[in-house]
């Protein structure tokens, strides 16, 4: 099973700054990565998955993420964040032959005007 | 499109009674359906994964247990709570190995 480093368990920025949450992970061989969400009180939300192609990854609300294969990471970047953007992100890995996911301990981002 | 249910949204039980939590998906079939939890400050845990009717697998021993009665329908269950089961406990289903996984809206468990 993968392990999954989320190297900052909390991000305050303020608002339209850019922010970089950080995400390694342990295995080189294939995977897919993915980012989700999760506001206070609710489920997670997918925010974008890297699968096979592109190593550069777009969500549809200003997120991008890339896949770096020789550094095992995949880094969730927004160059001018919200007020709203104020949420818990979560790294996750899966191996491709495997049912489970791997998640990082997430990241807590607070977004201050 | 797929939607995942969970209920109840929240509950507050006392110690040492029973517990069950539902979770449906609709709009998929087959799916792999996966129970977490969140404790309080800490990351997910999983607690269950199951990829056919009947078919259960436990990731942590504990007094919970879980059970998939129907394709599309996941239990989580226990027959006597501890303190220590209070936390957020989200329900999942994926499509195939490797996939995303799409999450319920999560039931917060209170147990005093």
């Amino acid at each position: 099973a993968q392990s999954v480093t989320q190297l900052d368990s909390q991000v305050p920025v303020f608002e339209e700054a850019p922010v970089e949450l950080r995400c390694n992970y342990s295995s080189s061989v294939s995977v897919y990565l993915f980012w989700y969400v999760q506001y206070p009180n609710q489920g997670l939300q997918l925010l974008l998955k890297y699968l096979s192609g592109s190593t550069l990854v777009e969500s549809i609300n200003g997120f991008e993420a890339e896949f770096n294969k020789s550094q095992t990471s995949f880094h969730l970047r927004k160059p001018s964040v919200h007020i709203s953007d104020t949420a818990e992100y979560f790294c996750a890995v899966s191996d491709l032959d495997d049912y489970k996911l791997s998640f990082g301990a997430g990241t807590t981002v607070t977004v201050r005007a | 499109s797929q939607t995942i249910h969970q209920w109840p949204a929240t509950l507050v039980q006392p110690v040492g009674s029973p517990l069950s939590l539902e979770c449906t998906v609709e709009g998929t079939s087959n799916p792999n359906l996966y129970w977490y939890r969140q404790a309080a400050g800490r990351g997910l845990q999983l607690l269950f994964y199951s990829v056919g009717i009947g078919q259960i697998s436990s990731e942590v021993p504990q007094n919970l247990s879980a059970s998939r009665p129907q394709d599309r329908q996941f239990i989580l269950s226990s027959k006597k709570l501890l303190l220590s089961d209070s936390g957020f406990y989200l329900c999942a289903w994926s499509a195939i190995q490797g996939s995303e996984q799409f999450f319920g809206p999560g039931t917060r468990l209170t147990v005093l």
